[in-house]
C-alpha cells in the first residue's frame, strides 16, 4: 500500500532563511504524483507544488521547489525566504491509483 | 470556474445527537468527490470517497456515513456522534486529468 513519511512533526525556521520539509514515500504505482499542501490556522488546504513521477526537472512555484529524488522516494519541499505567513501545518501528499494518500505533516513555525 | 464549498465551518455538538456535513462542487460534472477527517495531532485520513451518484467507498468502518443523492452534492453524516468523532473535517474533489481541490473545512467538537 502507498505510504507517506515526514519525519519531522514540528520545525522551527528564521524569517528570510530557507527550510527544507522531508517527505519520502512508498508506492507500487508505476505512475503518481506528489503534491504538497499548506494548512494553516484557519484549516483551509492550500495547493503549493505538484511533482509528477515522470517529470524531468524539479518543480518550482515561486518561492516553492520540490527536491524529487526518485531512486530515494523522497520528494522533500524547499521552501527559500521564509515569511512569517508561511507559518502552517504542510502535507506531502502520493497521488496515484488510489485516492490521495496524506502524510502526518510538519508543523513549521517561522520566527522573527 | 470550479468551486467547492463546504459547510457549516464549525460545529459543537453533544454526545448522541445526529450530524450531517454538506459539501457541493459548482462548475464541474461527474466529479469524484472525498470526504477526510484530521483528528488532533494526526494527518488527515480519507473516510469515503465517491466516483458517481449512490457510489460510496467506505475507507475506514466507523460511526459516519456517506451519501451522494446528487451529481455535485456529497453528504457526511451520522445518527448518533461519539467524542471521537471530534475534529476537521475536509471535503475534496477532482476529475481526471485535473489536481485536487479541497473545501474550506468544518471543525466539529463533540462534547
Amino acid at each position: 500500500a502507498q505510504k507517506i513519511t515526514q519525519t519531522q512533526p514540528g520545525m522551527f525556521v528564521q524569517e528570510k532563511e530557507a527550510v527544507t520539509l522531508d517527505c519520502t514515500y512508498d508506492t507500487s504505482d508505476p505512475s503518481y504524483g506528489l503534491f504538497w499542501y499548506k494548512q494553516p490556522s484557519s484549516g483551509e488546504m492550500i495547493f503549493l507544488i505538484y511533482q509528477g513521477s515522470y517529470d524531468q526537472q524539479n518543480a518550482t512555484e515561486g518561492r516553492y521547489s520540490l527536491n524529487f529524488q526518485k531512486a530515494r522516494k523522497s520528494a522533500n519541499l524547499v521552501i527559500s525566504a521564509s515569511q512569517l505567513g508561511d507559518s502552517a501545518m504542510y502535507f506531502c501528499i502520493h497521488s496515484g491509483n488510489t485516492p490521495l494518500v496524506f502524510g502526518k505533516g510538519t508543523r513549521l513555525s517561522v520566527i522573527a | 470556474s470550479q468551486t467547492i464549498h463546504q459547510w457549516p465551518a464549525t460545529l459543537v455538538q453533544p454526545v448522541g445527537s445526529p450530524l450531517s456535513l454538506e459539501c457541493t462542487v459548482e462548475g464541474t460534472s461527474n466529479p469524484n468527490l472525498y470526504w477526510y477527517r484530521q483528528a488532533a495531532g494526526r494527518g488527515l485520513q480519507l473516510l469515503f470517497y465517491s466516483v458517481g451518484i449512490g457510489q460510496i467507498s467506505s475507507e475506514v468502518p466507523q460511526n459516519l456515513s456517506a451519501s451522494r443523492p446528487q451529481d455535485r452534492q456529497f453528504i457526511l453524516s451520522s445518527k448518533k456522534l461519539l467524542l471521537s468523532d471530534s475534529g476537521f473535517y475536509l471535503c475534496a474533489w477532482t476529475r481526471t486529468g485535473s489536481g485536487y481541490t479541497f473545501g474550506s473545512g468544518t471543525r466539529l467538537t463533540v462534547v
